[in-house]
């Protein structure tokens, strides 16, 4: 069955210090893997994408990794801010074309003052 | 704001009554999804149109739903005798191209609210 988890489910930061979220997935055909940043009450924004021969890919301040191998994502946000409060979604792309989406669950994040 | 719109953005229905949600993708974008997301969860896959296609429909999408994208640009999606099981946010995105590496923009959601 094709299936993404993520954990931490929710994850309680200090502004300004880093965070490790974690995604694995057990998804086939895999075409490509993307972590949304989602606000409360918004569609998700796409952060990044990476195909299987990607180990890593920044955009800013986060940093994502894949291990094609191990079938295993993660996102790192580094000096967090407060506007970096929201959920983190973790979207596999499957088949050919790539136009099956499977998303996770999704990991809240806060960051505090 | 992603250039996806959707309308409206908060919908309150009872029970029993139809709604119709409007999703306008991004111009020339090809493809158009239909995703269904609940308190706390991922968006669900509903529905996918390529141009005025419907090329898949979820196990999710019951008859009580229809989807349609007829001229291949703008996308509506009706949900008949609506159930308090179906309040959620809804979520249309476009993709440009074939590719799978495109990027996949989101509308901001439709926020059902059945009573």
């Amino acid at each position: 069955k094709n299936q993404v988890e993520q954990s931490p489910q929710s994850l309680i930061i200090l502004e300004g210090k880093n965070c490790t979220l974690q995604c694995n997935y057990t998804v086939s055909p895999f075409s490509n893997l993307r972590w949304y940043k989602q606000d409360t009450g918004r569609g998700p924004v796409s952060l990044t994408i990476m195909t299987f021969s990607e180990n890593t890919k920044s955009n800013g301040r986060y940093t994502a990794t894949l291990d094609a191998d191990t079938k295993q994502s993660s996102l790192h946000i580094t000096a967090s801010q407060l506007s970096d409060s929201a959920s983190y979604i973790c979207v596999v792309s499957a088949g050919k074309t790539g136009n099956q989406f499977y998303f996770g669950t999704g990991t809240s994040l806060t960051v505090i003052p | 704001d992603t250039g996806v719109s959707q309308d409206p953005r908060h919908k309150i229905t009872k029970r029993g009554q139809n709604v119709t949600f409007r999703c306008d993708p991004i111009s020339e974008h090809n493809r158009l999804y239909w995703y269904r997301q609940t308190l706390g969860q991922g968006p669900e896959f509903l529905t996918y149109f390529q141009n005025e296609a419907q090329l898949e429909k979820s196990r999710l999408l019951s008859d009580r739903f229809s989807a349609e994208r007829p001229k291949g640009s703008f996308s509506t999606l009706e949900i008949q005798r609506t159930e308090q099981g179906d309040s959620a946010m809804y979520l249309c995105a476009s993709i440009l191209g074939s590719s799978g590496m495109n990027e996949q923009y989101f509308g901001p959601g439709t926020r059902l609210t059945v009573t």
